[in-house]
């Protein structure tokens, strides 16, 4: 079974600062990852697809690396907007398109 | 625009079934599969099930496939997804989203346009 697990759970950082949000598979999915934002109310909004590729529309303040078992998502100066829960998905082995269990991002 | 318009909020009895619309525009409707996620309140996300617009082909996460049906209809650009036997743990919100081409001859990627979610509670 696949499992993705993200850390921490929480989150808190200041404004203007980098924030840095990991997300393990517990096998190799290549580079078959995705990064979402969700705010309350909102549906998810895609950020980042093959482990490093910003979607459209995306600022350069977000960041994605990593591959196999192991990727982060770093947003480099964090802007009021940005506060929100992260989530992770992959998209390489079946059970397809399994998401961790997200990252609260919180005002310090 | 893209756009992915989902049908009302519901609220059903247990045993009853559901069925959500997502209605598309801004894009060709074959040519992108769709994905049906959804949410419990307060939890996180959950893959249900991806349908080829083109073909009506689908796959389905194990735990909803004996109670899941997604079809489409070409002629009005819309999805549908169906679930069974409800029950109070099937009360979330559920999102369609279109599965985006993330390369050439990979047939998986995550959604790229959502809608805007359709609430479904489960409630005698």
């Amino acid at each position: 079974e696949m499992v993705m697990t993200q850390s921490p759970a929480t989150l808190s950082v200041s404004p203007g600062e980098r924030a840095t949000l990991s997300c393990r598979a517990s096998q190799s999915v290549n580079d078959n990852l995705a990064w979402y934002q969700q705010k309350t109310g909102q549906a998810p909004r895609l950020l980042i697809y093959n482990a490093s590729t910003r979607a459209t529309g995306i600022p350069a303040r977000f960041s994605g690396s990593g591959s196999g078992t192991d990727f982060t998502l770093t947003i480099s100066s964090l802007q009021s907007e940005d506060f929100a829960i992260y989530y992770c998905q992959q998209y390489n082995k079946w059970p397809l398109y399994t998401f961790g269990q997200g990252t609260k991002l919180e005002i310090k | 625009q893209v756009q992915l318009v989902q049908s009302g909020a519901e609220v059903k009895k247990p045993g009853a079934s559901v069925k959500v619309s997502c209605k598309v525009s801004g894009y060709t409707f074959t040519a992108y599969h769709m994905h049906w996620v959804r949410q419990a309140p307060g939890q996180g996300l959950e893959w249900m099930g991806t349908i080829n617009p083109t073909s009506g082909r689908t796959s389905s996460a194990q735990r909803f496939q004996d109670r899941v049906t997604m079809t489409r209809d070409t002629s009005t650009s819309t999805v549908y997804m169906e679930l069974s036997s409800l029950r109070s743990e099937d009360t979330a919100v559920y999102y369609c989203a279109r599965r985006m081409w993330v390369r050439r001859g990979y047939s998986y990627g995550p959604g790229d346009y959502w809608g805007q979610g359709t609430l479904v509670t489960v409630s005698s």
